[in-house]
């Protein structure tokens, strides 16, 4: 079974740290995905990432940064936390390397950040 | 661009149809349906692709009409193990892809 897991599922941080948010797959995976999830407002993107050192933005980057230094493993970084980053998080990965970028996702537990 | 989903919720009995609704105003390519559990992570569905196809998955089918760019899951004889939040994700051009805001499904005995 392919198996995404993200290092945390709760955490409590405040306003101004600098939070690591850390997501590792095991099925060799090209694509990795970072989401935020609010009530009401569904799945959104922050960063995708479709090999290692390379990332794009999504539709809510402001405030993130992403790392991919191996296949395996995708970072989510925020500068510095602030309350309105209180929110579910949840990372994904998926095949790439087809003529369609968006293929089956896997995804993982979600970390739920509370920014105090 | 993000998709819109009706109705945002639902209760059903057990044994019960229902119908979940996904409109964009982009050209797709492709609609995903994934389902996430209270609690849990979402769990890919299925994806239709850009032809109009019908897929099922179990009890639990969809079509896709990409004149309308529209999607619909059906549900059919409802069971409580199919309570959750539905997504859909659409893929248009410039690979651009979004999910919608979800649907909440409870079914009740």
């Amino acid at each position: 079974d392919v198996k995404v897991t993200q290092s945390s599922r709760y955490l409590v941080k405040r306003t101004g740290e600098k939070v690591f948010l850390e997501c590792v797959q095991d099925m060799d995976h090209e694509n990795m995905f970072w989401y935020r999830q609010d009530p009401g407002l569904g799945l959104r993107l922050i960063y995708f990432s479709y090999d290692v050192k390379m990332k794009e933005k999504g539709d809510i980057p402001e405030g993130y940064s992403v790392s991919r230094e191996k296949k395996e493993r995708f970072s989510l970084i925020l500068e510095s936390a602030s309350t309105n980053q209180t929110s579910m998080y949840l990372c994904a990965s998926s095949f790439g390397g087809t003529p369609r970028r968006y293929t089956e996702a896997f995804f993982g537990q979600g970390t739920r950040l509370t920014v105090v | 661009q993000q998709p819109v989903q009706s109705p945002q919720a639902v209760i059903l009995r057990e044994g019960e149809d229902a119908v979940i609704n996904c409109s964009s105003s982009k050209a797709l390519y492709s609609v995903h349906w994934y389902r996430q559990k209270h609690g849990e992570a979402p769990v890919f569905l299925m994806i239709l692709l850009k032809g109009g196809e019908q897929k099922g998955h179990e009890k639990i089918s969809a079509s896709f009409n990409e004149k309308k760019q529209q999607s619909s899951l059906y549900l059919t004889a409802s069971q409580l193990s199919y309570s959750g939040t539905y997504f859909c994700g659409t893929e248009s051009t410039g690979n651009q892809f979004y999910f919608g805001t979800g649907t909440s499904l409870t079914v009740i005995p």
